[in-house]
């Protein structure tokens, strides 16, 4: 059972160019999520799941694109990096259960754009 | 908007001293987890609060939510240096918002 995996760890990117980073949980979670980790601002959320095949807006989603083929994976798009992207990224998930939230989450991609 | 206001931001305290991280929220809710990182890490979840007046407690992390006063307390006893890490609160409103975490710093 390995978790909540993303690829790739690390990463660098020049402006303008565009990548896809990759979350894979062996959880069977219906949740999914997409944050984002910059000093001093906790995690923001992205782009979030709630089910294969749909996707919704969190609280910064602009530059960001995001797809759910498979309930097991979740892919977090780049069309075209900014400087402004360079951050760490967590991808998370967890059961769809009425009483708890409590997410699981991947060890994060370490992203700069130059 | 709801807000979610950690302090303090940074703590540096001796080993065996205790102390306490506040988590204060803007908006209704009765679910609130606190998280652990470590530098260049991934967060681990330490309590899931579920109810006004749930209290945890895990070694030497004790962890409180006060509905009412939307207000979570984490209390730290007999501090030691493996507690050194980055805390954040995370507020449930069908989805999480996090607090801007706060830096504890144990030192010997």
């Amino acid at each position: 059972n390995a978790g909540v995996t993303q690829t790739p760890k690390f990463r660098v990117l020049k402006t303008g160019q565009s990548m896809t980073l990759l979350c894979a949980q062996d959880m069977n979670h219906e949740y999914m999520y997409w944050y984002r980790q910059d000093p001093g601002m906790g995690l923001r959320l992205i782009h979030y799941s709630v089910g294969e095949g749909t996707t919704a807006k969190g609280e910064v989603p602009d530059g960001y694109n995001v797809s759910r083929l498979k309930k097991q994976n979740f892919l977090l798009g780049l069309e075209s990096a900014a400087p402004s992207q360079t951050s760490v990224y967590f991808c998370a998930s967890n059961k769809r259960e009425a009483s708890s939230l409590e997410q699981y989450f991947g060890p994060g991609t370490r992203l700069t754009v130059t | 908007e709801l807000k979610v206001e950690q302090n303090p931001l940074f703590l540096s305290m001796q080993e065996g001293k205790n102390y306490t991280i506040y988590c204060n929220y803007s908006t209704t809710s009765d679910r609130l987890y606190w998280y652990r990182q470590d530098p260049g890490k991934s967060l681990e979840s330490l309590f899931v609060l579920l109810s006004n007046g749930a209290v945890k407690q895990e070694g030497r992390l004790m962890a409180s939510l006060d509905t009412k006063a939307r207000l979570s307390t984490l209390h730290i006893t007999a501090a030691v240096h493996d507690l050194s890490a980055t805390y954040f609160c995370a507020v449930d409103i069908h989805k999480l918002v996090f607090g801007a975490g706060t830096i504890l710093r144990v030192k010997s």
